[in-house]
């Protein structure tokens, strides 16, 4: 199956800095990639959709501008969490969808801890 | 009203038991199923991908879709410690871009 790969796999960081996670498809180019963020115990939560070359689309409630989504390539994705808080402690997992395909392969997760 | 209900769980079987995995959905619009295995700390996989109504074969895994009742199951035969992990449903219409989640069931099969 596809491979998707995401760095890094933990961070750890201080509160008010920024951290910058990336996704990449290794064996396929997404035209489509998903971020989410999943709390313990609990299903994923859709943070955006962002497709190369344009601009991501926010789910409602997240904030555009604390987490920043960039889509330079078809193999790369990169969510950054800019003046992360503890409460931006969490799982964050990104997955990438071929094109004219319907199902999504997940990346293995970043655990991000804000002190 | 979400759009997929998932069956909560937790689920607990002795091993070798068969395993029953629903959701439910209320869009009509929703034409591929997807089953997802995600292991603890770790991204979901895919399990199953399916686009019609009735079953599906995979090993020791079967999906099974009904349309007419907007009702879908993950049925895992014998059972093995080895599926223990939350498994998540996934649905898609043609026309979104993104699919929707149910809230998973953690399922423990016990040795």
């Amino acid at each position: 199956g596809a491979v998707v790969s995401q760095h890094p796999s933990r961070v750890i960081c201080k509160s008010g800095t920024s951290v910058k996670i990336e996704c990449r498809s290794l064996d396929f180019q997404a035209t489509t990639m998903f971020w989410y963020r999943q709390f313990p115990k609990q299903s994923l939560m859709l943070m955006a959709t962002s497709n190369e070359g344009s601009k991501a689309t926010y789910e409602q409630g997240v904030e555009k501008d604390k987490f920043l989504i960039n889509h330079a390539s078809l193999t790369l994705s990169t969510l950054t969490v800019t003046s992360a808080h503890p409460e931006d402690s969490s799982f964050y997992i990104c997955s990438a969808r071929q094109p004219n395909r319907d199902t999504q392969y997940f990346g293995p997760g970043t655990r991000l801890t804000v002190l | 009203q979400k759009e997929v209900e998932q069956d909560p769980g937790p689920l607990s079987v002795p091993e070798g038991a068969i395993v029953s995995l629903n959701c439910t959905y209320s869009n009509s619009a929703f034409q591929y199923f997807m089953w997802y295995r995600q292991y603890s700390r770790k991204g979901p996989e895919l399990l199953m991908y399916t686009y019609s109504s009735g079953n599906k074969e995979d090993g020791r895994f079967t999906a099974q879709v009904d349309k007419s009742s907007k009702y879908i199951s993950l049925f895992i035969r014998d059972s093995q410690p080895s599926d223990s992990a939350t498994y998540l449903c996934a649905m898609k219409d043609t026309n979104a871009g993104k699919s929707t989640f149910g809230d998973g069931t953690t399922l423990t099969v016990k040795p």
